[in-house]
């Protein structure tokens, strides 16, 4: 079982939709969860800390399940900007050093 | 503006040749990772270096070795290249303390070709 998986879609959807993105973690003693993005041939960039409380950054809402391993991303009403792919990070062990695990990402086409 | 920098974007390389991806980054950060981007794999972590000198392995260290001699600067090589390291090289950073986040920062990757 991979340590980190989430669907790899593609996720195609029209602007103004409302998407969501799942991923799950193996290792339960996890300590710290984010979610980067990708934009085609570019480098990933952090996106946002995902907390147990939920967290929201503008249209975008991040949450954690630590009883069910579970991460989520909620993106609402979707811009052309937002296509991109998703990686869901994993950071394995308190204080490893910084080692984090990333997810093959999810891929999202916001269409006109 | 944190920056990493990658010695190429593009590289052609031959079955047998030995290749060096270089990597600098300008934020004193004392991690650096190399990871290797794969259709349908993701990013995979090949080695790591947390401190000058230090190296640990990755996921997939077999075929690379590494070199850090300077904070700044981390190097991948590739000691008899072959096709299946065809890829997209990722370089990345980031602080080991006083942060919440470990935030890494990445370059903008080399894509390297072995024929």
């Amino acid at each position: 079982r991979k340590e980190v998986e989430q669907d790899p879609g593609p996720f195609n959807v029209p602007e103004g939709a409302t998407v969501a993105f799942n991923c799950t973690y193996s290792n339960s003693a996890s300590q710290s969860f984010f979610w980067y993005r990708q934009d085609c041939r570019k480098e990933p960039k952090l996106l946002m800390s995902v907390y147990s409380s939920g967290n929201e950054d503008g249209r975008f809402t991040a949450q954690l399940n630590r009883a069910s391993q579970y991460i989520s991303l909620l993106i609402r009403d979707s811009k052309l900007s937002d296509s991109a792919t998703y990686l869901c990070v994993v950071n394995p062990v308190y204080n490893q050093g910084g080692k984090l695990i990333f997810g093959q990402g999810t891929e999202l086409s916001v269409k006109p | 503006d944190v920056k990493v920098t990658q010695s190429s974007r593009y590289l052609v390389k031959r079955t047998g040749e030995k290749v060096f991806l270089e990597c600098v980054q300008d934020m004193d950060h004392e991690n650096m990772f190399w990871y290797r981007q794969d259709p349908g794999l993701g990013l995979r972590l090949i080695y790591f270096s947390y401190d000058v000198k230090m190296k640990e392995k990755g996921d997939i260290p077999e075929g690379y070795s590494v070199s850090r001699e300077k904070k700044e600067r981390f190097s991948l090589i590739l000691e008899s290249a072959s096709t299946n390291q065809t890829s997209m090289y990722l370089c990345a950073s980031s602080l080991r303390f006083r942060t919440p986040t470990y935030e890494q920062y990445f370059g903008p990757g080399t894509r390297l070709t072995v024929t």
